[in-house]
């Protein structure tokens, strides 16, 4: 089973629309840690935001927001009116402990978004 | 402050030769991972360093990959020799150290052709 699943493979949308990315985890650890990261197609990974498990409190910055409901291990994040500027691949992630000492970032299979001008 | 720095981009190899890729990580990060990213799909880890010791290498498939990070810094992803299954994208990131809420700072990847 995959622990970290985004369900849209794609999505496509027309500039100035809001669009809500999902993510759903899987984990047993009571103390995690959740990330949004973007891909642009330059290839590289850019932080966007970090939750840790005990913090359910929804997060604004700028036209993102991130909704953490651990009832239902979602994560999900939304950009309202968006921009060309947003197209990308967007990855959930999920940082636990793998049964010792190490710990591991497991990622999500990524949302390719496009946004139409 | 500069980023996570790979060389090369691109490559393109035939199979069953070697190849090797570079990461320069930022100054003072001393977690190196070394991930690989298939075609539609997340990065997945294939080693983690703290400084020059390799705490993590269970996904990296030793019949063929190796790698080092000789003094802390840099570090060197190789494989040999080369299957067409590799043909992937290898991020590198850097983190200041391994705790797991430190976000990780990657670079450009290299993508990795195997004909």
């Amino acid at each position: 089973a995959q622990k970290v699943t985004q369900a849209q493979t794609e999505i496509s949308v027309v500039e100035k629309e809001d669009v809500t990315l999902d993510c759903v985890y899987e984990t047993r650890d009571t103390t995690y840690y959740l990330f949004w990261y973007k891909q642009p197609p330059s290839g590289e990974l850019v932080f966007l935001i970090r939750r840790n498990s005990f913090d359910e409190q929804n997060e604004i910055s700028g036209r993102y927001s991130w909704n953490f409901q651990k009832s239902t291990s979602s994560f999900n994040f939304t950009i309202t009116a968006s921009q060309v500027v947003d197209s990308a691949v967007y990855f959930c992630a999920l940082s636990e402990a793998d049964g010792g000492s190490n710990y591991k970032l497991t990622f999500g299979k990524g949302t390719l978004l496009t946004v139409n001008p | 402050e500069a980023g996570v720095v790979q060389s090369p981009r691109y490559k393109i190899i035939e199979k069953k030769q070697p190849v090797a890729f570079w990461c320069n990580p930022i100054s003072g990060h001393n977690t190196l991972y070394w991930y690989r990213q298939n075609l539609g799909q997340g990065p997945e880890l294939l080693i983690r360093y703290e400084n020059e010791e390799a705490v993590d290498d269970s996904q990296l498939p030793k019949d063929r990959f190796s790698a080092e990070r000789l003094k802390g810094v840099d570090s060197t992803l190789k494989i040999q020799p080369a299957e067409l299954g590799d043909s992937a994208v290898y991020l590198c990131a850097s983190s200041l150290d391994a705790g797991r809420f430190n976000e990780q700072f990657f670079g450009p990847g290299t993508r990795l052709t195997v004909l």
